[in-house]
């Protein structure tokens, strides 16, 4: 199957700043790329559908300020917590669309706010 | 798109086959069933997807009944790798993806 990186795999920052997380699609192009997150003993929420060169479309109930998601090319999405404080600590998940509308999934980035 | 219900867990010993039962009772004609797997801590992982024949892959095989309101994903001979958490999610095709609890399966030797 396609092969879909994150970076960073884990991450802890001071509350009040701002971490960017990256989704990368390595052997294909992606127009159409997905943010979920996991809380522990959780399952998947989706949280935004990101689409090369537009914005982002957010779910209900997730802030669009707080969660700054730029998709600037086909193979490349990156999603920024602003201001990240302890609540926001989960396990980020991104995801690209193939062309069978199969969604591949990225290894994760694990969040911890201090 | 239409709800699935899992069971919350299932055992399985090694080498037999694990059948994961998924009930979709309101799936529309257009509606395509994917199945996915979470190892702790990973990303879920694409198994299989069909959407009115069943389907067989290297993984698994997927039995959809004739009336579609129910499918069963098989593991025809797991391992303790195969311990995971199983999704299944009906969708429109190019719809999102809205993950529910799944069935947590746990393999023992």
């Amino acid at each position: 199957g396609a092969v879909v990186s994150q970076h960073p795999s884990w991450v802890i920052c001071k509350s009040g700043t701002s971490v960017k997380i990256e989704c990368r699609s390595l052997d294909f192009q992606a127009t159409t790329m997905f943010w979920y997150r996991q809380f522990p003993k959780q399952s998947l929420m989706l949280m935004a559908t990101s689409n090369e060169g537009s914005k982002a479309t957010y779910e209900q109930g997730v802030e669009k300020d707080k969660f700054l998601i730029n998709h600037a090319s086909l193979t490349l999405s990156t999603l920024t917590v602003t201001s990240a404080h302890p609540e926001d600590s989960s396990f980020y998940i991104c995801s690209a669309r193939g062309l069978k509308n199969e969604q591949f999934f990225g290894p994760g980035t694990r969040l911890t706010v201090l | 798109d239409a709800k699935t219900t899992q069971p919350t867990s299932m055992d399985c010993a090694e080498g037999r086959a694990a059948n994961l039962p998924c009930n979709h009772s309101t799936i529309s004609g257009n509606e395509y069933v994917y199945w996915y797997r979470q190892i702790h801590s990973q990303g879920p992982q694409y198994i299989i997807h069909g959407l009115k024949n069943n389907e067989t892959n290297e993984m698994a095989s997927l039995i959809i009944t004739e009336d579609r309101k129910s499918s069963t994903l098989i593991l025809p001979h797991a391992t303790l790798r195969d311990t995971a958490v199983y999704y299944c999610i009906v969708i429109y095709n190019f719809n999102k993806f809205y993950f529910g609890s799944g069935t947590k399966l746990n393999v023992k030797p």
